[in-house]
């Protein structure tokens, strides 16, 4: 089975672009959950999509969102970056459901950069 | 709200010793605790996991063991080797869709 795959790797924006990355999840996951990743804060939940619904809310402003699609793929969205949004976004598939629900796996990250 | 400690930070060992790591969680109704070890620019990986209707888990040279009643859960590594190197998170899930990381441990093994 093909792993979870986000695009794009790296990317480089300025203070108040959006951006919009992407994350596909291993086939037959229902389950994305969004994380940033930073060397002072660690892993800091997003959000998590299921079946295209949003079922938990980590603590960030509304700046960032999500969303889930049919094929579960999910995108999420930062708009009017800040310098601090400058992290690696990480997202992670579960199956969801049946005996190994929770085992979550994760991408290789896109590495957001604000200048 | 929910939190989990994690510690050491930071943990040198020399190659063959063994290392253990330890986290600490509040939300009683946490029933699956994962361990991760990722590499420099790596993702995180899974590498054990244990639910809360088990007490001790092994697979090869590691092991995680729970006790629900001290809310802690520890990850134990023996006979470590260079390619343990690496920082390793232990994470919470409680049921409510979200999983709560550590800090992070920075394991260092010495040749």
């Amino acid at each position: 089975k093909a792993g979870v795959t986000q695009t794009p790797r790296y990317l480089i924006k300025t203070r108040g672009q959006q951006v919009t990355l992407s994350c596909s999840p291993i086939s037959g996951h229902r389950s994305v959950s969004w994380y940033q990743q930073t060397p002072g804060q660690g892993l800091q939940f997003l959000f998590e999509y299921f079946s295209e619904t949003q079922r938990n809310k980590g603590n960030f402003p509304g700046r960032f969102s999500g969303r889930q699609f049919s094929n579960s793929r999910s995108e999420m969205n930062v708009s009017t970056l800040e310098l601090g949004d400058s992290a690696l976004y990480l997202c992670a598939s579960r199956h969801g459901v049946g005996a190994t629900y929770n085992e979550q796996f994760f991408g290789p990250g896109t590495r957001l950069t604000v200048l | 709200g929910e939190n989990v400690e994690q510690h050491p930070s930071t943990l040198s060992v020399q190659e063959g010793d063994s290392a253990v790591i330890k986290c600490t969680y509040s939300d009683s109704a946490s029933n699956y605790f994962p361990w991760y070890k990722q590499e420099l620019g790596k993702r995180p990986q899974l590498i054990i996991d244990i639910r809360s209707n088990v007490g001790e888990k092994k697979d090869q040279r590691i092991a995680v063991t729970l006790n629900k009643t001290a809310k802690h859960f520890s990850l134990h590594i023996t006979e470590t080797q260079p390619e343990d190197s690496a920082v390793y998170f232990c994470a919470v899930n409680s049921g409510t869709y979200k999983y709560i990381f550590g800090t992070g441990t920075r394991l260092k093994v010495l040749a």
